[in-house]
């Protein structure tokens, strides 16, 4: 119940084409799923973040899609660029009785944008 | 500049020692958090902290040891009874009640 599972593992999209990475729960206390991007040998970074009180959320060319009923969300990235090649991980956490838990991670998708 | 920093970036150890990872931030968070990555793992939890002097165990705390006596401040052991040492260690914190968590830029450990 604790896992978030992320797909595919790898995905390569050719320039200004749609990446998209889906990732799927069961938790139904989880109440934030953020997206982190991970360039090699750095650490990931948020690039977005969603609550379940909304449906879409939107920044420049990153948008997530949130389906509360089938618990499953995912990352879009439109017009992908080489730049965005990175590895990215979803992750959710849950809210218990006043305090938070902690994250639990996706395995990752590892992207690679041909130019 | 605040932010994390992770010393050293890259750490090469003897079967049977323990090895000290450091992790210091100056963000003035109070929870700090040491993960392990390996290659399509995604990131686990070895151990947390949410206060000085107050640590709790992730889901994979077995061979690791920690502590926490500043705010600034959370060293990762890595002793000798971690079966397979070898990972890319990521440290972070954040706020108390914050969601986002800020990442170090991690620690290449490699058991010869």
């Amino acid at each position: 119940q604790q896992q978030v599972k992320q797909s595919p593992q790898s995905l390569i999209v050719q320039k200004g084409g749609i990446s998209i990475i889906n990732c799927a729960y069961e938790n139904t206390a989880f109440d934030y799923f953020p997206w982190y991007q991970q360039f090699p040998g750095k650490g990931p970074a948020l690039l977005i973040a969603i609550r379940p009180d909304v449906s879409e959320k939107k920044e420049g060319r990153f948008t997530i899609s949130f389906n509360k009923s089938a618990k499953q969300f995912s990352l879009h990235i439109m017009d992908s660029q080489p730049g965005d090649s990175a590895t990215y991980f979803c992750a959710a956490r849950a809210f218990y009785g006043g305090s938070q838990g902690n994250l639990i991670f996706g395995k990752g998708t590892k992207l690679s944008v041909k130019p | 500049d605040g932010g994390i920093t992770q010393s050293p970036k890259y750490l090469f150890r003897k079967e049977g020692q323990n090895v000290t990872l450091s992790c210091e931030q100056n963000l003035n968070h109070d929870a700090m958090y040491w993960y392990r990555q390996d290659p399509g793992q995604g990131l686990r939890l070895i151990y947390y902290s949410q206060i000085v002097n107050d640590f709790q165990k992730g889901d994979i705390a077995e061979g690791y040891s920690v502590s926490r006596e500043k705010k600034e401040s959370f060293p990762l052991t890595v002793t000798s009874a971690q079966k397979n040492p070898t990972a890319f260690y990521l440290c972070a914190s954040s706020r108390t009640g914050h969601n986002e968590q800020f990442f170090g830029p991690g620690t290449r450990l490699t058991v010869l």
